[in-house]
């Protein structure tokens, strides 16, 4: 079975580029959580869907930064414009119910020059 | 808000040895699950062994094991017969179950080193 899809697995873009990470869930998953890891700040939620529909997006950082899932099996995460201090990895990952553990993609690393 | 502390920023082991990895928790609820993640550099999140606070019996996976004290708020994991492929960084996890579907809250990590 396929796993968490994400993509680009890097992307190296300058500042004020618009920036689109990408995730594909584990079909049947009706979960959708974004993380970001940093050095200084270790893994932190950034937003989660449930059902497609956000339910907390509290750990975005600001309005530049911007999330989609737009069906079941697709969703976005979009920083514009991308400033350095977005450089980060961002980590998908999907759980197919309460009791479930989550399943990670293997990340995009995101360096903004 | 719910907490997770690792006070263990880098530990070492012989291969073939035992090691400890500790883990804390900070929470007000009663119905939550705990994990540990192992990331190699690859980066890929690999998880290692869940435990559910309702069980009283600690979980295990084959060499991984851990010590869950649900009265301390204590979460260890230990790795029996250490092997070279077990060097990575190790992230203890939470998650209520109170709500539904909800995400990972996660400590700072534990870096562990496999010496031949």
């Amino acid at each position: 079975d396929a796993g968490v899809i994400q993509s680009p697995r890097h992307e190296v873009t300058e500042m004020g580029q618009e920036v689109t990470l990408r995730c594909k869930p584990i079909s049947g998953h009706n979960s959708l959580f974004w993380y970001r890891q940093t050095m200084m700040r270790g893994l932190e939620l950034l937003i989660y869907f449930n059902n497609n529909v956000p339910i907390d997006d509290s750990g975005m950082p600001e309005d530049r930064f911007s999330a989609k899932m737009p069906n079941a099996s697709f969703s976005t995460l979009k920083i514009q414009p991308s400033e350095p201090r977005d450089s980060a990895v961002y980590f998908c990952a999907s759980s197919p119910g309460r009791y479930q553990p989550q399943h990670f993609g293997d990340g995009t690393r995101l360096s903004i020059l | 808000a719910q907490t997770v502390t690792q006070s263990q920023p880098e530990m070492s082991v012989q291969e073939a040895e035992t090691v400890t990895l500790s883990c804390t928790y900070d929470t007000s609820e009663s119905d939550y699950y705990l994990f540990w993640y192992k990331q190699p550099p690859s980066r890929q999140m690999i998880l290692v062994i869940r435990q559910e606070a309702y069980k009283q019996q600690n979980a295990t996976e084959n060499r991984f094991s851990v010590n869950f004290q649900k009265a301390a708020k204590s979460f260890s994991l230990k790795i029996s017969d250490s092997q070279l492929g077990d060097a990575a960084m190790y992230f203890c996890a939470y998650r209520s179950a109170v709500r539904g579907n909800t995400p990972l809250v996660f400590g700072k990590g534990t870096r562990l080193s496999v010496i031949a």
